[in-house]
């Protein structure tokens, strides 16, 4: 089986711009959750969707989004960078729900605003 | 949904060493996952402990959960350098969220 494939690996974006990261879970997998992870905050849950809907949110503001496709694959999308925003994204594929199995992580996005 | 408390913060030991994580939670639980982090990478996951489940073991490692006192601990038996990592605890409802603490950090030195 192919691992969690995220893209890109790295980004850089400029303050005020938004970017889109994408996330391919493993085949079969419906569950999709996705972090934040800076050294201050240590790792922040975002969002997981499960068969494109939305199942459970985080704290984060509304400039922070998400959505599932009919493949499961999963985008996110952050609007209006803030430089706080640099962090290592990361997204987990489940088969189920965290309830009942395992997370597998993909390698992340480094996202870097300046 | 919550996130479980690990202890140590931050662990150094000598290759061969064991080496032992806490992890501490309030409510009660479904499961309770353990996953370690390569510095700058993707969490790999390493063990997961149902709540009727005492203990459990997975080659070098060996997981206890005490529903009781809700907490965990992970061992990790004659530790490597490779080990050297982050080792973050997740207690998870039927259906919660996986939360991740602040993690462990250990640190193995040859």
């Amino acid at each position: 089986k192919a691992g969690v494939t995220q893209t890109p690996r790295y980004l850089i974006k400029t303050r005020g711009q938004q970017v889109t990261l994408s996330c391919s879970p493993i085949s079969g997998h419906r569950s999709v959750s996705w972090y934040q992870q800076t050294p201050g905050q240590g790792l922040q849950f975002l969002f997981e969707y499960f068969s494109e809907t939305q199942r459970n949110k985080g704290n984060f503001p509304g400039r922070f989004s998400g959505r599932q496709f009919s493949n499961s694959r999963s985008e996110m999308n952050v609007s209006t960078l803030e430089l706080g925003d640099s962090a290592l994204y990361l997204c987990a594929s489940l088969e189920g729900g965290a309830g009942i199995s395992e997370a597998f992580f993909g390698q992340g996005t480094r996202l870097t605003v300046v | 949904s919550q996130q479980g408390e690990e202890d140590p913060q931050a662990l150094s030991i000598q290759e061969g060493e064991n080496a032992t994580m806490n992890c501490s939670y309030k409510t009660s639980i479904n499961n309770l996952q353990w996953y370690r982090q390569n510095s700058g990478r993707g969490l790999v996951h390493l063990i997961l402990i149902r709540s009727n489940e005492r203990e459990k073991h997975s080659g070098r490692l060996r997981v206890t959960l005490d529903t009781s006192k809700k907490s965990s601990s992970l061992l990790i038996t004659a530790s490597r350098a490779a080990d050297t990592a982050s080792y973050f605890c997740a207690p998870v409802n039927q259906g919660g969220k996986l939360i991740f603490g602040q993690g462990t950090e250990l640190s193995v030195k040859p």
